[in-house]
């Protein structure tokens, strides 16, 4: 336990409707990422947050995902009209401050779009 | 564009071998390179953080190694155990990026 928590674990959902993902970082850990993993890939990078600031989205982030970071402490990330496209693995990772290159990963939540 | 290889995509050893997992980048301007352990479903755990003026790091069973120049590290694991095995993934931070940019992984499978 790397003391990432993220919530729920699993989510199966009918295609179109809308998710919403939680992650709550280590408590003195302001920097908050967002993955996506797919069957047998690397995750990929989604987004990056310092404190309540997001400072990066990749492009994999559509216009149908949004994240948030509201005073800086858990994050949700929310994915509107799902397609089955989006079935992966979501994963949220922390790192303390600048003075610190490791990033701790949660133990994600499987997304399936039926 | 950052590319980051690891070969071999899987690999299977008896228990008590030494092995040696390999990762490659393309992009040499890295700030540092983690490696991961995934088991089937979960998330991530950290094994091990090379900073780029580093040249390697242990932690117990663990050594990896870093050749920044050749865009290079290994990932030697010593007297493998059946508790090894999972998915490894070798992944790196870019310089100017706060993203981490990850291989696909090795399988390992450690049979007693």
């Amino acid at each position: 336990d790397t003391g990432v928590s993220q919530d729920p674990r699993h989510k199966i959902t009918k295609r179109g409707q809308n998710v919403t993902f939680r992650c709550d970082p280590i408590s003195e850990h302001n920097r908050l990422y967002w993955y996506r993993q797919t069957l047998g890939q690397g995750p990929e990078f989604l987004t990056y947050f310092q404190n309540e600031a997001q400072l990066e989205k990749s492009r994999l982030l559509s216009d149908r995902f949004s994240a948030e970071r509201p005073k800086g402490s858990f994050s949700t990330l929310e994915i509107q009209r799902t397609e089955q496209g989006d079935s992966a693995m979501y994963l949220c990772a922390t790192r303390r401050d600048i003075s610190s290159n490791e990033q701790f990963f949660g133990p994600g939540t499987r997304l399936t779009v039926l | 564009k950052q590319e980051v290889t690891q070969i071999p995509a899987a690999l299977s050893v008896p228990e008590g071998e030494n092995l040696v997992l390999n990762c490659s980048f393309t992009d040499s301007a890295i700030y540092n390179l983690q490696w991961f352990r995934q088991d089937p479903g979960k998330g991530l755990t950290s094994l091990l953080l090379i900073q780029s003026s580093q040249r390697e790091q242990t932690s117990g069973r663990l050594n990896a190694s870093l050749d920044k120049s050749s865009g290079r590290s290994t990932l030697y694991i010593a007297a493998s155990q059946p508790g090894d095995s999972a998915t490894y993934l070798c992944a790196v931070t870019g310089a100017g990026s706060y993203q981490l940019t990850f291989g696909k992984g090795t399988k390992l499978s450690v049979i007693p």
